[in-house]
């Protein structure tokens, strides 16, 4: 069965500090990867994917992630964090089959603490 | 661009009523939409795949009669919670995935729809 792992319910940094928020993933193939930020009371807003090629990925407000496909991980990492960026987090993957369907992860709510 | 919009923001209504909720896609064109449930500090769980002029494809145990879903056009989709009870109560996603020519396998999100069941 494919699923998506965000082992931690909740990160505490302290704001300037590098954060990283951690996803494992388990599908079969070579999966598309996601990861989106909620606000609350908010849709989801897309950060950043991988498809293909460099394994570093760059996306919006300074975040970037590492798809690392010995581990199937795909870790959310971002150099000084913002109190701003106190949100929930989901990754989410979608396989190559056709469904287009996306896999989400529990979450992982960032707390920047000033 | 990618702007996915719901209507309404939030809804209360009394238990046995129809409420309908609107996904629209305004700067782009959206063959596949989806529908997403999130109970209160959860993940979201995929109700839906909507597809323009076609039957929607619904999940495991989600009840097809309750959620009416209708891909009229390739920039609408609606969510008719039909006969609701308090148990539906929750907040609603949608989201569209643009058709081939942008970067590929994104899906845009909606801002949500809070739906309160009294």
């Amino acid at each position: 069965a494919q699923s998506v792992a965000q082992p931690e319910d909740q990160v505490n940094v302290a704001e300037g500090n590098p954060l990283t928020v951690k996803c494992t993933y388990s599908v079969s193939g070579n999966p598309y990867l996601f990861w989106y930020v909620q606000y609350p009371n908010r849709g989801l807003q897309f950060l950043l994917k991988y498809i293909t090629g460099d394994n570093l990925v760059k996306g919006s407000y300074g975040f970037e992630a590492e798809f690392n496909k010995s581990q199937t991980s795909f870790h959310l990492k971002k150099p000084s964090a913002l109190v701003s960026d106190s949100a929930l987090y989901f990754c989410a993957v979608r396989d190559r089959t056709g469904t287009y369907k996306y896999i989400f992860g529990t979450g992982t709510r960032l707390k920047v603490l000033a | 661009g990618a702007v996915v919009s719901q209507h309404p923001s939030w809804v209360i209504c009394k238990s046995g009523t129809s409420v309908k909720i609107e996904c629209r896609s305004l700067d782009f064109q959206a063959t596949t939409m989806f529908w997403y449930r999130q109970f209160p500090k959860q993940s979201l769980m995929l109700m839906a795949t909507s597809n323009e002029g076609s039957k929607a494809t619904y999940e495991q145990g989600v009840e097809k009669d309750k959620f009416l879903i209708n891909h009229a056009s390739l920039t609408l989709s609606t969510l008719t919670v039909t006969s609701a009870h308090p148990e539906d109560s929750s907040f609603y996603i949608c989201s569209a995935r643009d058709i081939p020519g942008r970067p590929p396998d994104t899906q845009y999100f909606g801002p949500g729809t809070r739906l309160t069941v009294l």
